[in-house]
């Protein structure tokens, strides 16, 4: 079964860093991942859809990249700003079309 | 492009009362998902349709939840009886099909569900 991890579970950066966030999988046969932000209270906003196919897709301040071979997708946030604040999940969807979540990451960015 | 809508965005029951939470997904998408979110944990999926058949509904609490969607557009979900442990937000999601797969999911703001 599909295992999807997120780790940190919650990180604090000063404003102006760029940083880093990790998804790790442990089934390589995925059909696509997707980045969300979710804010306290909201739903899910999706920010970035990488297929199987691509390494890595671009989405202004945001880089999110795929190397199935070692089961792991980052999304990489550059200058980060208090508005970026907010939990980021990140879901695949498997060959059987299934989907899988991770449990997320808490960003807070300091100002 | 009008977005996933959900109703109602609050709701507090008591124990054993029923409540229905209703989704207008994006138009023409096929997919849609019922998904409950507690509280620090990421979205558990209850039940996807394809148009207005059940592809999936293995982790619905079937004595006690139940969803329709008729004519393959707008859904609801119900609880009844409702249990403590079902406080949670409930996200209604859609998709369009790229092939036989899933595509981009787009979520609505979600109907977050007390009980008391």
């Amino acid at each position: 079964k599909q295992e999807v991890t997120q780790i940190p579970a919650a990180l604090s950066v000063p404003e102006g860093e760029n940083l880093v966030l990790n998804c790790s999988f442990t089934d390589s046969a995925i059909y696509n991942l997707q980045w969300f932000r979710q804010d306290p209270g909201k739903g899910l906003t999706s920010l970035l859809l990488i297929q199987s196919s691509q390494r890595e897709q671009t989405s202004g301040r945001l880089n999110a990249s795929l190397d199935k071979s070692s089961g792991r997708s980052t999304l990489y946030i550059a200058a980060s700003q208090p508005g970026d604040s907010a939990t980021y999940l990140c879901a695949l969807t498997t060959g059987a079309n299934n989907l899988f979540f991770g449990t997320g990451t808490r960003l807070t960015v300091i100002p | 492009e009008a977005g996933v809508a959900q109703s109602p965005r609050y709701k507090i029951i008591e124990k054993r009362q029923s409540v229905a939470f209703w989704c207008n997904p994006i138009s023409g998408h096929a997919t849609l998902y019922w998904y409950q979110q507690i509280l620090g944990q990421g979205p558990k999926l209850l039940i996807q349709f394809q148009n207005n058949g059940v592809v999936d509904d293995s982790q619905l609490p079937k004595d006690r939840f139940s969803a329709e969607r008729l004519k393959g557009v707008d859904s609801t979900l119900k609880i009844q009886p409702a249990k403590l442990e079902d406080s949670a937000v409930y996200l209604c999601a859609s998709s369009a099909r790229v092939g036989a797969r899933t595509g981009e999911l787009f979520f609505g703001e979600g109907s977050r569900l007390t009980v008391l």
